[in-house]
């Protein structure tokens, strides 16, 4: 299947300080990718989608200044954690939806696993 | 109501039964469905889609009622291998040509020996 990385799989910073994190899909090339958040026990909440040349769109209840998204390859979306609360401490997971399958699939990245201290 | 609910579970079944698992989803324009598996601490890995007409891979059969609007996932003959959390995924067409995914809390499936 398509291969996603992601960088860091973990990170530990201070309270306040920002953090990124790289998504790559490295076979093949995705105009779109998604950025998600699980928190433990709970389901992957979709936080934003990074469409290549343009603007991220987030859903509702995240904010696009604290998480800020960057897709400016086909191969290459980051996400930022701004000023990192304890509270932003989750998995981050993205993915990259592959090409020829009308849109609706999906690779996922192994995930970045972050605490704020 | 959540757009896509699943029982959490756990399922605890002995190794060599049969299990079923059910996904709700809330909105009737939803395009497609898939099964994921997420082991723990992992990332989610594709299981299968799931068509229309219902669709098999060896042990695993999923099928879509979308008239009462659920999928569903039968696992036969359990192998300790197959404890996992599996993820019913929709997605909804979105205006523009995207497709937005959602996905469920998942259900845990514990095999024992």
């Amino acid at each position: 299947g398509a291969v996603v990385s992601q960088h860091p799989s973990w990170v530990i910073c201070k309270s306040g300080t920002s953090v990124k994190i790289e998504c790559r899909s490295l076979d093949f090339q995705a105009t779109t990718m998604f950025w998600y958040r699980q928190f433990p026990k709970q389901s992957l909440m979709l936080m934003a989608t990074s469409n290549e040349g343009s603007k991220a769109t987030y859903e509702q209840g995240v904010e696009k200044d604290k998480f800020l998204i960057n897709h400016a390859s086909l191969t290459l979306s980051t996400l930022t954690v701004t000023s990192a609360h304890p509270e932003d401490s989750s998995f981050y997971i993205c993915s990259a939806r592959l090409p020829g399958t009308g849109g609706s699939q999906q690779f996922f990245g192994p995930g970045t696993r972050l605490t704020v201290l | 109501r959540k757009e896509v609910e699943q029982d959490p579970g756990p399922f605890n079944v002995p190794e060599g039964a049969t299990v079923a698992f059910n996904c709700t989803y809330s909105n009737s324009a939803s395009q497609s469905f898939f099964w994921y598996r997420q082991d723990c601490r992992k990332e989610p890995k594709l299981l299968m889609s799931v068509y229309s007409s219902g669709n098999e891979d060896g042990r695993f059969t999923a099928q879509l009622n979308r008239a009462s609007q659920y999928i569903s996932l039968l696992i036969r003959d359990s192998k300790l291998s197959d404890s996992a959390t599996y993820l019913c995924v929709v997605n909804r067409y979105k205006a523009g040509g995207s497709y937005i995914p959602t996905f469920g809390r998942g259900t845990s499936l514990i095999v024992h020996p």
